[in-house]
């Protein structure tokens, strides 16, 4: 069974730009959850889907947002790029909210200049 | 979701087990301890996961002690490929469960030749 994949794998953008990031989760796997990591904060929630609704929410601001779509294929998209914005997106599928194991796709490697 | 604490680095030799320890003296009834790694710049890794008893697979075995305030992951066969960061989590599964993972800092294995 194929992992999840994340496109694009890298990608360079300008400040006040804004860009999108996909995720196909696992075949089967209907939540998707988004994660932003970078060097001094670690790895942050930032929201996660399931049955195409946000079912919880991290505290980022609003220039981050997201949908999921009919085949449980998540976007994320941020608006307004800052230079902090820059980090490793990562996406995680599992079966449903309650279940017990989120498995991680390789990411979107972010750079804002 | 109670907190972990892993030393911050250890190595082995190629070939050798590695036994990673984690301690969760906090740790609720009801949460499981999981174990993922990531290597460098890669998305996390599921490696195991266990509520009380010991389990093993393909890649590790999970040992959690009987009063469940600690455990250890252990790769049998350490290989030059095993060498990442290694995060223990503790975490409600099922019913309730949060959506969102919480790493810490993790414990790096260098595996050397």
């Amino acid at each position: 069974k194929a992992g999840v994949t994340q496109t694009p794998r890298y990608l360079i953008k300008t400040r006040g730009q804004q860009v999108t990031l996909s995720c196909s989760p696992i075949s089967g796997h209907r939540s998707v959850s988004w994660y932003q990591q970078t060097p001094g904060q670690g790895l942050q929630f930032l929201f996660e889907y399931f049955s195409e609704t946000q079912r919880n929410k991290g505290n980022f601001p609003g220039r981050f947002s997201g949908r999921q779509f009919s085949n449980s294929r998540s976007e994320m998209n941020v608006s307004t790029l800052e230079l902090g914005d820059s980090a490793l997106y990562l996406c995680a599928s599992r079966w449903d909210p309650l279940g017990e194991t989120q498995y991680f796709g390789p990411g979107t490697r972010l750079l804002v200049l | 979701d109670a907190k972990t604490t892993q030393p911050p680095s250890m190595d082995c030799a190629e070939g050798r087990a590695a036994n990673l320890p984690c301690n969760h003296s906090t740790i609720s009834g009801n949460e499981y301890v999981y174990w993922y790694r990531q290597i460098h710049s890669q998305g996390p890794q599921y490696i195991i996961h266990g509520l009380k008893n010991n389990e093993t697979n393909e890649m590790a075995s999970l040992i959690i002690t009987e009063d469940r305030k600690s455990s250890t992951l252990i790769l049998p066969h350490a290989t030059l490929r095993d060498t990442a960061v290694y995060y223990c989590i503790v975490r409600v599964a099922g019913a309730g469960a949060n959506s969102k993972l919480t790493f810490g800092k993790g414990i790096t294995l260098s595996v050397r030749p």
